[in-house]
């Protein structure tokens, strides 16, 4: 099992460009996150999905959108960059089963916006 | 509003010094507290989950104690290799981070 995956890696962006970024994991998990981590904030949540096409705001949705048209998929889509989006991208998934609220994380994307 | 705070920011042990991280919070209807560990680059890798104020797990060096506002990871006798910062969450509504703790053990 390669469990949760993300691409790209690393991405840098000028500003007012778009972008999507892929997760993808193979545990069959219901729940999907996308967070940002920035130095000192801890993890913020943006968007999550509770199934196939699902989708809903979390803490901090403005500038991004997503959508999640296949249950191992989660998509993250970033309309017009804004240096401020500059952060590292965390996918992250959670079976939700009998009570169980663990979530799985991908590796990460860095993303510059300049 | 849901909030968690870690203490301290970071903490410089030698090995085999033990101590403890700690994780506060304030939310209404806990349905559980995470801890994760999380390497330079890397997404952080889940260790424990909490439910009730009275638990204790434990893996290799780490333990996890739960009480009504706050949880403790101990680390006992900690290797070079525990190098880490150590994150806490509590699911409620939606799952909250701590800003972590950053753990450095020196040989």
């Amino acid at each position: 099992n390669a469990g949760v995956t993300q691409t790209p890696k690393f991405r840098v962006l000028k500003t007012g460009q778009s972008m999507t970024l892929l997760c993808a994991q193979d545990m069959n998990h219901e729940y999907m996150y996308w967070y940002r981590q920035d130095p000192g904030m801890g993890l913020r949540l943006i968007h999550y999905s509770v199934g196939e096409g699902t989708t809903a705001k979390g803490e901090v949705p403005d500038g991004y959108n997503v959508s999640r048209l296949k249950k191992q998929n989660f998509l993250l889509g970033l309309e017009s960059a804004a240096p401020s989006q500059t952060s590292v991208y965390f996918c992250a998934s959670s079976p939700r089963t009998q009570g169980s609220y663990e979530q799985y994380f991908g590796p990460g994307t860095r993303l510059t916006v300049t | 509003e849901d909030q968690v705070t870690q203490s301290p920011e970071a903490l410089r042990l030698q090995e085999g010094e033990s101590s403890s991280l700690n994780c506060s919070y304030t939310v209404s209807g806990l349905r559980g507290l995470f801890w994760y560990r999380q390497d330079p680059g890397k997404g952080p890798e889940f260790l424990f989950t909490l439910y009730s104020a009275g638990e204790e797990k434990e893996k290799e060096r780490l333990k996890a104690t739960l009480t009504k506002k706050e949880s403790f990871l101990h680390i006992t006798a900690p290797k070079p290799e525990d190098s880490a910062t150590y994150l806490c969450a509590v699911q409620a509504n939606d799952m909250r981070f701590g800003a972590g703790t950053r753990l450095t053990v020196k040989p």
